[in-house]
C-alpha cells in the first residue's frame, strides 16, 4: 500500500480479554516504531523493530504487552488481559531505516470496558 | 530532565504572523529532528526534518538546528487558521527509537 496500514481502526473490548493490533508498514520500510496516546497527553514510546536487530522493548509498559515483526513487514502488538488504563490510541510509524522520516498510520482507537 | 521539551502552550497568534515553536532534547548523541502536526482526532503528519546545524525552508516553514545548544525551532510564517494544531518535536537518537516531546498546541485567530 502507499502508507502504513493499521486495524482494526476502532477496537472496544471487555476488561481481562487480549487485543492484537495490526501495523502493515510502507513498502521497504525497515524501521517500525509504536506508540500510545492517550486523550489529551503526548507520544509514549513503547517498542521498535529495525530490520533484523532484535527490538528496543524499553518502552512497554508492563509485561502484559508484547509485539513482533514477522518477515521484516507486518507487526502485531499484543495486550494481554487487558485494563482499563490500556484505553488510547495505538499508532504505529514507519521509515525507510532509522534516523529518517517516519510516517504514520491513522492509528487503533482501543477501548477497554 | 524528559528527553525531548517543548512549551505545552497554548501559543495564539493572529493570522498572518510568524508562530515560532521551541524544543530542546537531552541526548547529544542525536542525529535526526522531525516536525509533526496532529490536527484533533487524527494521527501526527510529517511537515519538517533537519539533520544538520542550520536552518531549513519549505513554504511558510523554517526548521532552525542548533546542536551546540541541543535546541531544534519551528517557524511558521504567514500564519494561517488552517495551521492551528498541536505541534510534536521529535528526536532520533542513532541506533534507537524516536521520542516526542509533549507537543504544542497553537492556535491563530482569524
Amino acid at each position: 500500500g502507499a502508507g502504513v496500514s493499521q486495524s482494526p481502526s476502532n477496537k472496544v473490548t471487555e476488561k481481562g480479554k487480549d487485543v492484537e493490533l495490526r501495523c502493515d508498514p510502507i513498502s521497504g520500510h525497515t524501521a517500525l516504531y509504536w506508540y500510545r496516546q492517550s486523550l489529551g497527553q503526548g507520544l509514549e514510546f513503547l517498542i521498535y523493530f529495525q530490520g533484523n536487530s532484535a527490538p528496543d522493548k524499553s518502552g512497554l509498559p508492563s509485561d502484559r504487552f508484547s509485539a513482533e515483526r514477522t518477515g521484516g513487514s507486518v507487526s502485531t502488538l499484543t495486550i494481554q488481559r487487558t485494563q482499563q488504563e490500556d484505553s488510547a490510541v495505538y499508532l504505529c510509524a514507519s521509515s525507510l531505516v532509522t534516523n529518517t522520516e517516519a510516517f504514520f498510520g491513522q492509528g487503533t482507537r482501543l477501548t477497554v470496558v | 530532565q524528559k528527553e525531548v521539551e517543548q512549551n505545552s502552550g497554548p501559543l495564539s497568534v493572529p493570522e498572518g504572523a510568524i508562530a515560532s515553536l521551541n524544543c530542546t532534547y537531552s541526548d547529544r548523541g542525536s542525529q535526526s529532528f522531525f516536525w509533526y502536526r496532529q490536527y484533533s482526532g487524527k494521527s501526527p503528519e510529517l511537515i519538517m526534518s533537519i539533520y544538520s546545524n542550520g536552518d531549513k525552508e519549505d513554504g511558510r516553514f523554517t526548521a532552525q538546528l542548533n546542536k551546540a545548544s541541543q535546541y531544534v525551532s519551528l517557524l511558521i510564517r504567514d500564519s494561517q487558521p488552517s495551521d492551528s494544531a498541536t505541534y510534536l518535536c521529535a528526536v532520533s537518537r542513532g541506533a534507537h527509537d524516536m521520542r516526542f516531546g509533549a507537543g504544542t498546541r497553537l492556535t491563530v485567530k482569524p
